[in-house]
């Protein structure tokens, strides 16, 4: 069994330029999160969504970033107009559905962007 | 005042030696306590998962959950190079996210 895969593991933007980063979670998985880690610091929760169904995205900013999960493939954050503080190592989680949430999340390796 | 507080170290000791990491939280409905390790440039691994107050013991990991105190801390016994890494507490309530600690960063000297 797989575990969360993401890809790219690194991507480079120019300033403006649209950033994808796509997610796959752990096969069974139904809940995937997206959280984004800047240098030496801890991880910030962005958004949770179920599939076709976007539950907390109180972490994200306003403007520019997007997150879906479709019925088929994998959960994609979509980052448009990119600028330097941007750049982050951006992890997505998933856990399989599970009563109250006694479930437990499990990480990709992350995707490193780098605004230029 | 964060919602969870871990002190980001670092922190230095040497092989054998018995780590305590802790964190405090402000947030009473945090039901849900988890340890992760992180690797250099490499994703979260979970460690440790616990329910509510108690102890979870795990091969040389030990966690301990206070809600009363709203204080949680990990023991690694017979520490070795390899356990070498940040440490990353992270609480929740029910199926929602996943609030995380700034992370303390462990090095074990040999």
């Amino acid at each position: 069994n797989a575990g969360v895969m993401q890809n790219p593991r690194h991507l480079v933007r120019r300033r403006g330029q649209e950033a994808r980063l796509r997610c796959s979670p752990m096969k069974g998985h139904s809940h995937v999160y997206w959280y984004r880690q800047l240098p030496e610091e801890g991880l910030k929760f962005m958004v949770y969504l179920q599939k076709e169904n976007i539950i907390d995205e109180s972490g994200m900013p306003k403007e520019r970033f997007s997150a879906e999960f479709p019925k088929e493939g994998p959960s994609i954050l979509r980052i448009q107009q990119v600028v330097r503080g941007d750049s982050a190592a951006y992890f997505c989680a998933s856990s399989p559905p599970g009563q109250g949430g006694n479930t437990e999340a499990f990480f990709g390796q992350g995707t490193r962007l780098t605004v230029v | 005042q964060k919602e969870v507080e871990q002190d980001p170290g670092p922190l230095s000791v040497p092989e054998g030696a018995i780590v305590s990491l802790n964190c405090t939280y402000s947030n009473s409905a945090f039901q849900y306590f988890m340890w992760y390790r992180q690797y250099s440039r490499k994703g979260p691994e979970l460690l440790m998962y616990t329910y509510s107050s108690g102890n979870k013991e795990d091969g040389r990991f030990t966690a301990q959950v206070d809600k009363s105190s709203k204080y949680i801390s990990l023991f690694i016994r017979d520490s070795q190079p390899s356990d070498s890494a940040t440490y990353l507490c992270a609480m929740r309530k029910g199926a929602q996210k996943l609030v995380f600690g700034q992370g303390t960063r462990l090095t074990i000297n040999p």
